[in-house]
């Protein structure tokens, strides 16, 4: 299995401008989540799925960040308009009910 | 809440050094217990989990204990090496409320010098 795919694996955009951010699971994996990495905050999750559905998005800091999960082999992260204090590495996993998480290698995004 | 604190780092050691990394967690059901490690530029991964009390996950080396009287999960390892210069999270599960998520700790820095 080729494992948790994202892309792209670096962005930088300038302050205002729309960002997708995009996440393949591992096949058969019933879980998605997206967290978010910064120095400061440390690892922060921001949203999960369950069979493709939203289940627990209280760690979304705002309405510019949205995210969906149309299939089960797809989802993405959009921030809409970006802001500096939105740079970080955002991370997408995925899992069995039950079990380890798998992450994925990660985008690290800049916003200017 | 469900919480876990790792002591603070960069923890330095000298190669073949033992290593110890502090886990200590709370919660309200019967949880699992994971050690996650993230090398420079990566993502995490998976290095040892333990499913119940007194489990010994092990790994690579690294071990820890399930430990429920001290509410504790301990990373160790008898001899480092320069590759094991890495963050690492110490992690739980409890699914008491149904909500499937992992709660994770601060991370540690740890850095192996030759």
């Amino acid at each position: 299995d080729a494992g948790v795919i994202q892309s792209p694996r670096h962005e930088v955009t300038e302050m205002g401008q729309e960002v997708t951010l995009r996440c393949k699971p591992i096949s058969g994996h019933d879980y998605l989540f997206w967290y978010r990495q910064t120095m400061m905050r440390g690892l922060e999750l921001l949203i999960y799925f369950n069979n493709n559905v939203p289940i627990d998005d209280s760690g979304m800091p705002e309405d510019r960040f949205s995210a969906k999960m149309p299939n089960a082999s797809f989802s993405t992260l959009k921030i809409q308009p970006s802001e500096p204090r939105d740079s970080a590495v955002y991370f997408c996993a995925s899992s069995y009910p039950y079990n380890e998480q798998f992450f994925g290698p990660g985008t690290r995004l800049t916003v200017l | 809440g469900n919480s876990v604190t790792q002591m603070e780092g960069p923890v330095t050691l000298s190669e073949e050094a033992f290593l110890t990394i502090n886990c200590t967690y709370t919660a309200t059901g019967y949880p699992s217990l994971f050690w996650y490690v993230q090398y420079p530029g990566e993502g995490l991964q998976l290095l040892l989990k333990a499913t119940k009390a007194d489990d010994k996950g092990s790994n690579k080396g690294f071990e820890a204990t399930y430990r429920k009287e001290t509410t504790s999960f301990h990373l160790e390892k008898g001899s480092v090496q320069v590759s094991d210069s890495a963050v690492y999270f110490c992690a739980l599960s409890d699914l008491v409320d149904s909500s499937y998520k992992l709660i994770f700790g601060s991370g540690t820095r740890l850095l192996v010098r030759p």
